[in-house]
């Protein structure tokens, strides 16, 4: 496998479920990102790590919890989720060189329906 | 939270014909200005990262220019052909870690 992939493609859960989203990046960054993309409105920054480490919590609820296990691997945890949070979540990974040029590369996403 | 405005939302353009958008960003605390390609069902595609006022990139058929000053950038597509249809990101970092502010897009379709 090449770049960027992320599992399951597509999922649906209830409001009481807990479910686990993963990214895996084959491409030797260390640096990956959560995005959320919610009908009509713009990509949305959730969360960043780098070397493995959190450097940014865009204001996420606690219902989202991202880990970070190592620099090739990203989940992002689900628990009592809203319908709101039906949206497609799009993993990404860049090699960070902290000079805020880095292009970071995306997986295809998970399509979220929460009923 | 950035105010990123990109225009047109949506344009529908003859193939053959050339087309231009519009991403405009706060000049303030910048860093690079990111343009990507989604296509549907597809990865947003990177297409190019600016830095410098003045800059000016291009890939193939697609260009771009970069104004920091006045806070904005336009995307070119010379020639347009039906495998352009996609929708066109721009993304602006405003800090080190490349932290990524998007634009809600323009939508290109190319009509035979």
């Amino acid at each position: 496998e090449t770049g960027v992939t992320q599992t399951p493609r597509h999922l649906v859960m209830g409001m009481t479920n807990k479910k686990s989203l993963k990214c895996e990046q084959h491409l030797g960054h260390n640096a990956m990102y959560w995005y959320k993309q919610s009908a009509k409105k713009p990509l949305e920054l959730m969360f960043v790590y780098s070397l493995e480490e959190r450097v940014e919590n865009n204001s996420v609820p606690s219902r989202f919890s991202p880990e970070c296990p190592n620099s090739s691997h990203l989940f992002l945890h689900l628990h009592t989720l809203q319908p709101e949070d039906s949206a497609l979540y799009l993993c990404a990974s860049s090699h960070t060189t902290q000079l805020g040029t880095d292009t970071q590369y995306f997986g295809p996403g998970t399509r979220l329906t929460v009923l | 939270i950035l105010n990123v405005e990109q225009s047109p939302q949506s344009l529908h353009v003859q193939e053959g014909d050339s087309t231009n958008f519009t991403c405009s960003f706060p000049s303030s605390n910048f860093y690079a200005l990111h343009w990507y390609r989604w296509e549907t069902a597809k990865s947003p595609e990177a297409l190019f990262v600016m830095t410098l006022n003045g800059d000016e990139k291009k890939k193939g058929r697609i260009s771009a220019t970069l104004n920091t000053k006045e806070g904005y950038s336009y995307l070119y597509i010379k020639g347009s052909q039906p495998e352009d249809s996609a929708t066109y990101l721009c993304a602006p970092s405003t800090d080190s870690w490349g932290k990524l502010q998007f634009g809600a897009g323009t939508q290109v379709v190319v009509t035979p």
